[in-house]
């Protein structure tokens, strides 16, 4: 079946510095990729979405990048900061508007 | 915009008994709504898919009769967990998705723990 990989696992950075968590699709119709963060007991919030029809996307210290031709995309987050530390997940839709996810990134910003 | 709203919170219920947890749309109507429980330290796994009016359809390994999924507005779904027992303990998370763009908003989060 269809599915996402995410890496890394687990990603420790230093406050300040710049943090990359990359995914892989493998159902070429996803047209839709959005990037989720979940702090502990609570729900996945949506942070940042790109569809296929742009490589870039930024928000403010957020960015996401999509390779179509290669099935992947990238979430970057600069300058991080305590509050950044979370879950964070990939995901893709399918044809019939689900979403396939990622198996989640710890995030953990040193101070 | 775009809050989802999900109750209750946490419940804890003895084996055998139903629970039911309620998802809302509050500042827009949702024609679908999913159902996900979720692990300690593991992802989503989506439960049920739910379209307003219609019967919900579940992946495949979830009990239909077991998880039982009530879509009676554009606004609300239920989950009911009948005859809880220990291994259905999880965290069950509802999202809503704003049109048909994909947007998917979720709600808190029901921890459910059954004795």
């Amino acid at each position: 079946g269809e599915n996402v990989e995410q890496h890394p696992s687990t990603l420790s950075v230093q406050e300040g510095d710049s943090a990359v968590i990359k995914c892989t699709y493998s159902d070429s119709a996803s047209n839709y990729f959005p990037w989720y963060k979940q702090e502990l007991g609570k729900g996945p919030q949506l942070i940042i979405d790109i569809r296929s029809n742009v490589g870039e996307k930024k928000d403010q210290r957020i960015a996401v990048t999509l390779n179509k031709t290669a099935k992947h995309f990238s979430l970057h987050i600069t300058e991080t900061q305590p509050e950044d530390s979370a879950v964070y997940f990939c995901a893709a839709n399918l044809a019939n508007y689900q979403l396939i996810w990622g198996a989640g990134t710890k995030l953990i910003i040193k101070p | 915009g775009a809050v989802v709203s999900q109750h209750p919170s946490r419940v804890i219920c003895k084996s055998g008994t139903s629970v039911k947890i309620e998802c809302r749309s509050l500042d827009f109507q949702a024609t679908t709504m999913f159902w996900y429980r979720q692990f300690p330290k593991q992802s989503l796994m989506l439960m049920a898919t739910s379209n307003e009016g219609s019967k919900a359809t579940y992946e495949q390994g979830v009990e239909k009769d077991k998880f039982l999924i009530n879509h009676a507005s554009l606004t609300l779904s239920t989950l009911t967990v009948t005859s809880a027992h220990p291994e259905d303990s999880s965290f069950y998370i509802c999202s809503a998705e704003q049109g048909a763009g994909n947007e998917q908003f979720f709600g808190p989060g029901t921890r459910l723990t059954v004795l």
